[in-house]
């Protein structure tokens, strides 16, 4: 079954400092993968997604993700934290081999940025 | 670009009353998804359409749920009679075929807070 894990319920950065929020998921066949931000009383707003090609996938606000395939992960990173990253982060994976277009969306990650 | 929209952002009633929830979503697209979040369970998908038309409802929890959509443009998802453990923010979103296929991501409403006393 697919699957996707986000093994950390918070992380905690100072500003300017990187940051790296974690996923790693399981699916038979190609995986696509996005990572979502939701801010308090808003839903969620996609960021990134990986389909094929680069590993390292740019998206909205200076974030990026890394696809390791070997690893089964797909973190996401930013050279640089703002105060105003601080949000909720999900992961979700679709494997469209399967013929569902479900997204499993992992538990999410408090990310806190210290000013 | 009008995103997905919902009503009512927040509702409060009292248990065994009837609730609707509307989602209105980005015009185009054709696939529309309803999702309940909670802090205990996460955010779990309960039922998706494609073209009007419903694909999966395994995760509606009982049948006191129900959801719609008689067209293109409109949603619905009720919940008769109302518990309080339904209290929970309610998302819709919706997304685009063709986008799925190559992997367009979902687009979420801002959600309906529901508390039921």
């Amino acid at each position: 079954a697919q699957s996707v894990a986000q093994p950390e319920d918070q992380v905690n950065v100072a500003e300017g400092n990187p940051l790296t929020v974690k996923c790693t998921y399981s699916v038979s066949g190609n995986p696509y993968l996005f990572w979502y931000v939701q801010y308090p009383n808003r839903g969620l707003q996609f960021l990134l997604k990986y389909i094929t090609g680069d590993n390292l996938v740019k998206g909205s606000y200076g974030f990026e993700a890394e696809f390791n395939k070997s690893q089964t992960s797909f973190h996401l990173k930013k050279p640089s934290a703002l105060v105003s990253d601080s949000a909720l982060y999900f992961c979700a994976v679709r494997d469209i081999t399967s013929g569902t277009y479900k997204y499993i969306f992992g538990t999410g990650t408090r990310l806190k940025v210290l000013a | 670009d009008a995103g997905v929209i919902q009503s009512p952002r927040h509702e409060v009633t009292e248990m065994g009353q009837e609730v609707t929830l509307r989602c209105k979503p980005i015009s185009g697209h054709d696939y529309l998804f309803w999702y309940r979040q909670t802090m205990m369970r996460g955010l779990e998908l309960l039922i998706y359409f494609n073209n009007n038309v419903p694909i999966d409802d395994s995760g509606m929890p009982e049948d006191r749920f129900s959801a719609k959509m008689p067209n293109a443009s409109f949603s619905t998802l009720k919940i008769q009679p109302s518990e309080p453990r339904d209290s929970a923010v309610y998302f819709c979103a919706s997304s685009l075929q063709a986008g799925i296929i190559l992997g367009q991501p979902q687009h979420f409403g801002d959600g309906t807070r529901l508390s039921i006393l």
